[in-house]
């Protein structure tokens, strides 16, 4: 089976920093995306890791340690666009399902 | 290419009744995913293809719901004796999904078709 945990909610102040965790546990893995997806949206990618360390891609960076099944994402110099959801998915070893968990809200605070 | 587009974008039905949903992947990808989802919730993983090739359909879904691609390009997804529950927004993305790619294969989202059920 596959589980993906993250936290359902999360409130930040503009300018600071936030990290979103993911925790997963699957039969088989291949990769992690992070997408964001704002209200009313489309989700779109922000980020894909499938080898564990640091992805910097200007104010967003996502981790992953395999042998933890665990992945974060990072937000630097929040600003009030990035008030959306962030969906941590996992694509699965074998084909090319992916698996989304349930997201995480970001409410940004002036 | 004007990316994946889900047709149509809004349908209320009553419940009973059949529901068809529309997605143009982009025109060179070869991976196709349909999902569901509702308010507050991650998409949630319905069926997905490689080319015409239907690889696999989620337990969860009932016999209900039928899913085509019949040439390998566009796909529609059908929802047969509709019922309160199935109201959601439903999700088609596509990726390249070339055979031995070893890339990332990101998804990408059409808007939905949202589908409300009276």
């Amino acid at each position: 089976g596959q589980n993906i945990d993250q936290p359902t909610e999360m409130t930040a102040t503009e300018g600071a920093i936030v990290q979103i965790n993911c925790t997963y546990q699957t039969s088989g893995f291949n990769g992690l995306f992070w997408y964001q997806q704002h209200a009313g949206e489309a989700p779109t990618f922000l980020s894909y890791n499938v080898l564990d360390g640091l992805e910097e891609k200007g104010r967003f960076s996502s981790f992953l340690s395999r042998s933890k099944g665990y992945s974060y994402l990072l937000l630097k110099e929040l600003q009030m666009k990035d008030s959306a959801s962030y969906l941590c998915a996992v694509r699965d070893l074998q084909g090319d399902k992916i698996i989304f968990g349930k997201g995480t809200r970001l409410h940004i605070l002036p | 290419d004007t990316g994946v587009s889900q047709d149509p974008r809004h349908k209320i039905t009553k419940r009973g009744q059949n529901v068809t949903f529309r997605c143009d992947p982009i025109s060179e990808h070869n991976r196709l995913y349909w999902y569901r989802q509702t308010l507050g919730q991650g998409p949630e993983f319905l069926t997905y293809f490689q080319n015409e090739a239907q690889l696999e359909k989620s337990r969860l879904l009932s016999d209900r719901f039928s899913a085509e691609r019949p040439k390998g390009s566009f796909s529609t997804l059908e929802i047969q004796r509709t019922e309160q529950g199935d109201s959601a927004m439903y999700l088609c993305a596509s990726s390249p999904g070339r055979a031995g790619d070893s890339g990332a294969n990101v998804l990408t989202f059409g808007a939905g078709s949202r589908l409300t059920v009276l």
